[in-house]
This record gives C-alpha cells, structure tokens and sequence, in this order.
C-alpha cells in the first residue's frame, strides 16, 4: 500500500510569511501532482513533478520532487489570504494509475 | 468546454434509501475516475473506466455500490440502502488517455451526500 504522508496537517500565518508543506512516501511514484481544494469544491490541479530533482516554479509557490521521487515539497513565498485552502498532494506509481493522495496540509493565511 | 461537471451538488438522504449522483467528464476525455472523500481525509479511489469499460474497483466500493458510463460520456454513481456511514464528498475526474498530460486529473466540483 503506497502512503502519502503531508506535514504539518494545519498551518496558520499571517500574510507575508513564508512556508513550506512536504509530502514524504516510501514508495516510488512515476508522477506526483500538488492540488488545492477550497471548502465545498473539488481540487484544483496546480503542477505535475516528472522527473527526480525537478523544480517548479507557479508564481509564488515553489514545486521540489525528490531525487528518489519518494517526496515532494511546495513552498510559498509572501502569503496572501487567496492563498488558504486544503493543498494535496497525489502520487502515481506508473503512467495512468491511478492517483493516491495525502490526507493534506490545511493553510489558513490571515490578513 | 466548462469542465467537469456533477450533479446534484448537494444530496441528503434518509437512510435506507437509494441515490444516484451523474459526472459529465471533459468532452474528449476518455478516462474517469470517481473518488470519495470524507472531512479531514483527502479523495480515496473507488473506481475508473476507460470509454464504457470499468477498468478499476477499489475494495472501498462495497456491493451496495454500481457505476455505470454506458455510452464512454457521462457516468453515474449509485447507493443502494444508504448508511450514515456513506457521508461524504463524491468526486469524479477525468483525464485523457494517451495525451502528454501523465496522470493529470481534472476534477468537479463534487457531490457533498449526507445521510441521516
């Protein structure tokens, strides 16, 4: 059974502040896909990781897959409050598996 | 193309009885994937079909569960004899197989079921 695990589950900050959330398996994934999911909706797609070492950048938020694509960082810098919101993360272990996410980190990012 | 979309958004339900939730997928999408999600817990697989084939079952899909895509477009999800138990967020996805875009789902909105 591959297990995502996401640290911490809940973050709150202030707006400006940096942070960083990790996503950590022991399993190999071909894939892995960070999502945002806002109260009553479903996920959003925000970057897919390829290739061990890879880093992403989506504006603010800094995307990081391990070199043993075991794990996964997101990092976001200068906080805004658009940016609270449940972030998943989902791995897949071969080309169109299916998707195994993380239980998620909570960010609540106050004015 | 708007998306994937499901309906109804919201379903409350005595238990007991029956219900059934539709996902309309990106049109030329040929994967889709339903997933259930509960508070705190992020979105656990239950099944996927490839066209009209169901491909995939999840052992969280019990036998009071049946997905359908009859003609590889939309697909619905039923609940016979709901329990308390089946609160929760059901989600669907799809994905085009065969594109560059390895294991990217795109999700809808989905249907917050509470049963009571």
């Amino acid at each position: 059974t591959q297990l995502l695990e996401q640290s911490p589950q809940f973050l709150s900050i202030q707006e400006g502040e940096n942070l960083t959330v990790y996503c950590n398996s022991s399993s190999v994934f071909s894939s892995l896909q960070w999502y945002r999911q806002e109260p009553g909706e479903g996920p959003v797609l925000l970057v897919t990781v390829v290739t061990g070492g890879e880093v992403k950048k989506l504006k603010r938020l800094t995307f990081q897959f391990g070199d043993a694509r075991k794990d996964s960082s997101l990092h976001i810098t200068a906080a805004q409050p658009g940016d609270t919101g449940l972030y998943l993360c989902a791995g897949a272990t071969s080309g169109y598996s299916t998707l195994t996410f993380g239980k998620g980190t909570m960010l609540l990012v106050s004015p | 193309d708007t998306g994937v979309s499901q309906d109804p958004r919201h379903k409350i339900t005595k238990r007991g009885q029956n219900v059934t939730f539709r996902c309309d997928p990106i049109s030329e999408h040929n994967r889709l994937y339903w997933y259930r999600q509960t508070l705190g817990q992020g979105p656990e697989f239950l099944t996927y079909f490839q066209n009209e084939a169901q491909l995939e079952k999840s052992r969280l899909l019990s036998d009071r569960f049946s997905a359908e895509r009859p003609k590889g477009s939309f697909s619905t999800l039923e609940i016979q004899r709901t329990e308390q138990g089946d609160s929760a967020m059901y989600l669907c996805a799809s994905m085009p197989f065969g594109g560059v875009l390895i294991d990217e789902q795109f999700f809808g909105p989905g249907t917050r079921l509470t049963v009571l």
